[in-house]
């Protein structure tokens, strides 16, 4: 039973225009979500998160959507760099249970010049 | 990540025998993880703990066991190795309420 889904396992975007990276969940006990990053060869990183309080976290050229009736969640990167080429992994946790993730299956991001 | 070492980085074994991973932290983070990462299925929790001597199993936790004698260190261990447990492994920091922060991983086979 996939709790956090990730349903594009690939997407290509042009260097400059926006990538949107989806993920929908499952488990209305779910109160935190994540977004890592992860290149070949080395571990995920993290990139940002959201709170089921917000709507919205912006951090420079990331932006996380959070829409709590829809259980979805969104990533937007503005513009998009050649550099976040890699694999992007969403993640949901429930603060009361020892910050435990469940991690969706991922969407390889390829920015292309 | 500097404050996190996995090792070893790579190993290659046979099919029935114990392999041991280790996962070293310098941040005394509270909670370590363990998770597996296979194609199709993301990032899965093997086991974790939220301080010395404090486990409990995650998602996927059948033929694994962990120990945690020491804040700094979390070992997984497989008892005895089966080929589906060919993965890359990943240990991860946190804290409560705090990201959780990820080793490079080991990269295991089991021929």
């Amino acid at each position: 039973d996939q709790q956090v889904k990730q349903n594009s396992p690939s997407l290509s975007v042009q260097e400059g225009r926006i990538s949107i990276l989806n993920c929908d969940y499952t488990n209305s006990m779910f109160d935190y979500f994540l977004w890592y990053k992860k290149y070949p060869a080395e571990g995920p990183t993290f990139l940002i998160s959201i709170s089921s309080i917000k709507d919205k976290n912006e951090d420079g050229r990331f932006t996380v959507f959070l829409n709590k009736s829809a259980k979805h969640l969104s990533l937007h990167i503005v513009p998009s760099q050649p550099g976040d080429s890699a694999v992007y992994f969403c993640a949901a946790g429930d603060t009361g249970t020892a910050s435990k993730l469940t991690f969706g299956t991922g969407t390889r991001l390829q920015v292309t010049l | 990540d500097a404050g996190i070492t996995q090792s070893p980085r790579h190993k290659v074994t046979e099919t029935g025998t114990p392999v041991t991973l280790r996962c070293h932290q310098t941040e005394n983070h509270r909670y370590m993880y363990w998770y597996r990462q296979d194609p199709g299925h993301g990032l899965r929790l093997i086991h974790y703990s939220y301080g010395v001597k404090d486990t409990d199993k995650g998602e996927v936790s059948d033929g694994y066991s962990v120990s945690r004698s020491k804040t700094e260190d979390f070992l997984l261990t497989l008892e005895s190795a089966t080929s589906s447990q060919t993965s890359v492994y990943f240990c991860a920091i946190g804290d409560s309420n705090q990201p959780q922060h990820f080793g490079d991983g080991t990269r295991l086979s089991i021929l």
